[in-house]
This record gives structure tokens, C-alpha cells and sequence, in this order.
């Protein structure tokens, strides 16, 4: 089964620093995707980065870059130049063929709260 | 580009009463998800469709719950009858097909159920 730790739940930044959001991971699978989201207090979950289990570049998106140590399981989420409007929750999340149901499925972590500082 | 559809926003109902969800996926994505939400948690996968077929609901409460996708495109979640533990965030998603890892799935506003 898959399994997606983030040990932070909370997190404080302040503005114009960068801050880094941990994420690891649990797959016996080869083939994975790791995502992130991001999900303010108005509710929705905003895809914000993807790294394939096969890409050998770290993955990055405008102020996002996600860096992906595979050997030790882990798919940090690096903000850099963080703004007020960063303060939401982040869920890093996993996904992997599911067994015995012919998907693929998106396993989250239970997320971490960011707080920016001005 | 419309993003995902959902309503309504917010529901409160009282306990063993029946609610409804509906979801509208994004034009041309031929998979959709509900997930559910519980306070202080990340969302849980409760069932995936591909066009209108169950792909997987494994971890949908069968005895209350009920989804459909009528036509390949909008979906309804249905719960009845409603327990306390069914208040949480109910999240639907839509993605381009589940055929692949790098398939993203983008997610609507969510409808925020209390049971009272």
C-alpha cells in the first residue's frame, strides 16, 4: 500500500524568504507520480507541481521546485520568495497503480499549514 | 478554460436526512473523482469513474453512499441517510484519463456537508 508522511504540520515563513515543505513517501511500485497541492481556506485544492518516478530533473513551476530525492523516498516542495499569498495548506500526495482495482489512485498526506510572515 | 463545477458550496442537514452533491468535471475529461474530506485530513478517494463507468469505489461506504455519472460527464454523490461522521469537505476531480501516472487531477471548490 502507498503511504505519504509530512511530519510538518505547521510551518511559519517569513515574507521573501524561501521555505521548504517535507514530503516522504512509502511504494513498492517503480512507476509513481509525486504531486503537490495547495489548498487555501476558501476550500479547493490547487495543483501546483509534478515529478515523475523516471524524471531525472527535479521538477519546477514559476516560484515551486520540488526536490526529488528517490533513493531516500522523499519529495520535498522548495517556495521560494514566499508571499502572503502562500499562506494555505499543503498536501503532498502519491500516485500508483492500485492493486486488485485496475487504477491508479492519488494517496495524500495529511498536509502542512503555512503561515507567512510580512 | 471553465475549472470544475460544484453545489452546492455548502450543505447542513440533520442526521439520517439524505443529501445530494452534484459535480460538472472539466470539458473533455473523461475521469472523475470523488473524494472526501475530513477536518484536519487530506482527502480520501471515495469512488472513479472513467466516462460512465465505475473504475474504482473500493473505499465508498456502500450502505449510504451512492454515485453516479450519468452520460460521461456531470456526477451526483448521494448520501442517505446522513451520519454525524459524514460531515467533512466532499472534493470532486476531474482528469484527461487514468491511463498514466503523469494524468493531473484538478479539483473543484468542494461542498462543505455538516451533519448535525
Amino acid at each position: 500500500a502507498q503511504k505519504i508522511t509530512q511530519t510538518q504540520p505547521g510551518m511559519f515563513v517569513q515574507e521573501k524568504e524561501a521555505v521548504t515543505l517535507d514530503c516522504t513517501y512509502d511504494t513498492s511500485d517503480q512507476s509513481y507520480g509525486l504531486f503537490w497541492y495547495k489548498q487555501p481556506s476558501s476550500g479547493e485544492m490547487i495543483f501546483l507541481i509534478y515529478q515523475g518516478s523516471y524524471d531525472e530533473q527535479n521538477a519546477t513551476e514559476g516560484r515551486y521546485s520540488l526536490n526529488f530525492q528517490k533513493a531516500r523516498k522523499s519529495a520535498n516542495l522548495v517556495i521560494s520568495a514566499s508571499q502572503l499569498g502562500d499562506s494555505a495548506m499543503y498536501f503532498c500526495a502519491m500516485r500508483a497503480p492500485q492493486s486488485g482495482a485496475g487504477s491508479y489512485q492519488l494517496t495524500f498526506g495529511k498536509g502542512t499549514k503555512l503561515s507567512v510572515i510580512p | 478554460e471553465a475549472g470544475v463545477a460544484q453545489s452546492p458550496r455548502y450543505k447542513i442537514i440533520e442526521k439520517r436526512q439524505s443529501v445530494a452533491f452534484w459535480c460538472n468535471p472539466i470539458s473533455g475529461h473523461a475521469t472523475l473523482y470523488w473524494y472526501q474530506q475530513i477536518l484536519g485530513q487530506g482527502p480520501k478517494l471515495l469512488i472513479q469513474f472513467q466516462n460512465n463507468g465505475v473504475v474504482d469505489d473500493s473505499q465508498l461506504p456502500k450502505d449510504r453512499f451512492s454515485a453516479e455519472r450519468l452520460k460521461g460527464v456531470d456526477s451526483t454523490l448521494k448520501i442517505q441517510p446522513a451520519k454525524l461522521e459524514d460531515s467533512a469537505v466532499y472534493l470532486c476531480a476531474s482528469s484527461l484519463a487514468s491511463g498514466s501516472g503523469t494524468d493531473t487531477q484538478y479539483f473543484g471548490p468542494g461542498t462543505r456537508l455538516t451533519v448535525l
